[in-house]
């Protein structure tokens, strides 16, 4: 039983280039989301999903995109990335709600 | 819109004393209040949550009290360890027109002293 597991743990991308930071879960969760952690802030939450085949809109969704096809998986995509979109990305699953979430471990990405 | 405040920002107690962090909602429709430890470069972990139809919570050294009316939330840990040591999060989570929000606060950085 793995949890949450994101994948990559660490990327460096250039101004402009695109990537896709996937995130699964093994505990057959409905809601999954996606946040963003940025240095003397606390957790912003980029989009969200309440089932498989939905997406939402959290705080900060601009410049990013996300899809749910599979329930397991929630893939969060960076189209054309910008330095602003440097931050440490934390993918969550919960049963229903955002309570008890069950955070992955984290993406350090950097946009130079 | 609506935020969460949390303080202090920094945080440092002797091993074996109480240490209290407060935070204040906006969103007067928030209903449920977690707390996240976060240790250096880990995941953030839920320590303990409250429900918006409940005053007070405790977890053996942990507990989280809730006053409504003045839309805060506060966490005490008794008989603090150098373990306790981490970035200690609040968040409320309420439903509005755009769907449910959680927002955290910015976080407090705990440090135990041995």
């Amino acid at each position: 039983n793995a949890g949450v597991t994101q994948t990559p743990k660490f990327r460096v991308l250039k101004t402009g280039q695109s990537m896709t930071l996937l995130c699964a879960q093994d505990m057959n969760h409905e809601y999954m989301y996606w946040y963003r952690q940025d240095p003397g802030m606390g957790l912003r939450l980029i989009h969200y999903s309440v089932g498989e085949g939905t997406t939402a809109k959290g705080e900060v969704p601009d410049g990013y995109n996300v899809s749910r096809l599979k329930k397991q998986n929630f893939l969060l995509g960076l189209e054309s990335a910008a330095p602003s979109q440097t931050s440490v990305y934390f993918c969550a699953s919960s049963y229903r709600g955002p309570a008890h979430s069950v955070f992955g471990s984290g993406t350090q990405l950097s946009v130079l | 819109g609506e935020n969460v405040e949390q303080h202090p920002s920094t945080l440092s107690v002797q091993e074996g004393d109480s240490a209290v962090i407060k935070c204040t909602y906006s969103d007067s429709a928030s209903n449920y209040f977690p707390w996240y430890k976060q240790e250096l470069g880990k995941r953030p972990q839920l320590i303990i949550d409250i429900r918006s139809n409940v005053g007070e919570k405790k977890d053996q050294r942990i507990a989280v009290t809730l006053n409504k009316t003045a839309k805060h939330f506060s966490l005490h840990i008794t008989e603090t360890q150098p373990e306790d040591s981490a970035v200690y999060f609040c968040a409320a989570r309420g439903r509005g027109t755009g769907g449910f929000k959680t927002i955290f606060g910015a976080g407090t950085r705990l440090f135990v002293k041995a």
